[in-house]
């Protein structure tokens, strides 16, 4: 079975722009968690998709904000990006019960300059 | 707020040693804890444990869990330079219909030859 898969995997971007992230998850897994990572905070939690529908929100600006498609697929949007946005955004798929770990994809470096 | 604190923050070992690492939590709602393993990018699922006094056991590496006490360790003997990794604990619990876990800051563990 195919792991999470994220693209692109690095991503150099300037202060003021926008950027797309993508995301497919294991087949069968309806939910798909994005996080970012940095190395003063850790793993810090964006918002999970369910089913198409956002079901849980991180303490994230307005700036950053997500989907979901009907095939599962979810992307990640940060708008006027600032230089502190640079990290590691990891999305996790899993079939979204409590029963079920999160799996990682390999991430997308993200660097704002 | 649900808080996850992890020690030590780093570790030096040999090879053939054994390790503990620790992870104490504070949560609203406990339903899992899991383990994961960061080498490079993708943290990858170890354990998940949801009962106090199980021991779940995968080879070299084994983890406990206290829900009276509030704590889990994870342990590897006869550790390897492959075992050399950033270790993350992480906890969920119910919150909005899904299982969001807080990760603790992790565990950094270099294993020399």
């Amino acid at each position: 079975k195919a792991g999470v898969t994220q693209t692109p995997r690095y991503l150099i971007k300037t202060r003021g722009q926008q950027v797309t992230l993508s995301c497919s998850p294991i087949s069968g897994h309806r939910s798909v968690s994005w996080y970012q990572q940095t190395p003063g905070q850790g793993l810090q939690f964006l918002f999970e998709y369910f089913s198409e529908t956002q079901r849980n929100k991180g303490n994230f600006p307005g700036r950053f904000s997500g989907r979901q498609f009907s095939n599962s697929r979810s992307e990640m949007n940060v708008s006027t990006l600032e230089l502190g946005d640079s990290a590691l955004y990891l999305c996790a798929s899993s079939l979204g019960d409590s029963h079920s770990p999160l799996h990682f994809g390999n991430g997308t470096r993200l660097t704002v300059t | 707020e649900d808080k996850v604190v992890q020690s030590p923050l780093s570790l030096v070992v040999h090879e053939g040693d054994t390790v503990t690492l620790n992870c104490s939590y504070e949560v609203t709602n406990f339903r899992s804890l899991l383990w994961y393993k960061q080498e490079k990018k993708a943290p990858t699922f170890l354990f998940m444990l949801t009962s106090s006094g199980i021991e779940k056991k995968s080879g070299r590496l084994s983890s406990i869990l206290d829900k009276k006490e509030l704590f889990s360790i994870l342990n590897i003997t006869a550790t390897q330079t492959g075992d050399s990794a950033v270790y993350l604990c992480a906890v969920a619990g119910p919150s909005g219909g899904s299982y969001i876990p807080t990760f603790g800051r992790g565990t950094s563990l270099i294993v020399h030859p």
